[in-house]
């Protein structure tokens, strides 16, 4: 099992570009979550999804975020444009089922925005 | 909102000692508690998830306790040793907001001095 696969692990971009961070999630598992690290607020959830739906999207920041989950195996987290503020550590997550299982994280993306 | 408060913020301890840290959650309402062990430029992994009232968890010298009447989980560490430095997070998630919204605390910073 090759656990939760983020890509990239680094992204450096400049202020105004489109950026979008890659996920794949363990087979079998039926929810995936994006978290975002940060010194002032530490992991916060963004969105997370059952069975490829997004059920709660409440802790995307703005309309800038945006996330899809187009199938079982792969989900995005595009932010448009970027700015400096959204520079921070990006986690992917899967569980095989939703909070009763654990959660495994993905190595992580972290974003710098100039 | 579902808030999760951890104490203490950090911990230095000398090697052998014993340590706990708590983990504060809404009575209300619960679901499920994790516990998870994130080591520095690594991701989150998980120790526990525990549903149940008074559940008790151990892996090794590491242990976890559950009291979802009052809301609150205690984590041990019997005869700490330099490897177990790491923050130490826990996550609550509860039927009012969303089974799967699995929400994460500040975390404690253990340092334990050989």
């Amino acid at each position: 099992d090759a656990g939760v696969i983020q890509s990239p692990r680094h992204e450096v971009t400049e202020m105004g570009q489109e950026v979008t961070l890659r996920c794949k999630p363990i087979s079998g598992h039926n929810s995936l979550f994006w978290y975002r690290q940060t010194m002032m607020r530490g992991l916060e959830l963004l969105i997370y999804f059952n069975n490829n739906v997004p059920i709660d999207d409440s802790g995307m920041p703005e309309d800038r975020f945006s996330a899809k989950m187009p199938n079982a195996s792969f989900s995005t987290l595009k932010i448009q444009p970027s700015e400096p503020r959204d520079s921070a550590v990006y986690f992917c997550a899967s569980s095989l089922t939703g909070a009763g299982s654990p959660l495994h994280f993905g190595n992580g993306t972290r974003l710098t925005v100039t | 909102i579902l808030n999760v408060e951890q104490s203490p913020q950090s911990l230095h301890v000398q090697e052998g000692d014993s340590t706990n840290f708590t983990c504060s959650f809404p009575s209300s309402n619960f679901y499920a508690l994790h516990w998870y062990r994130w080591e520095t430029a690594k991701s989150p992994e998980a120790l526990f998830v525990m549903t149940l009232n008074g559940d008790e968890k151990k892996k090794g010298r590491i242990s976890a306790t559950l009291n979802t009447k009052e809301g609150y989980s205690y984590l041990y560490i019997k005869g700490s040793q330099p490897e177990d430095s790491a923050t130490y997070l826990c996550a609550c998630s509860d039927m009012k907001t969303s089974y799967d919204k699995v929400i994460f605390g500040p975390g404690t910073s253990l340092s334990v001095i050989p």
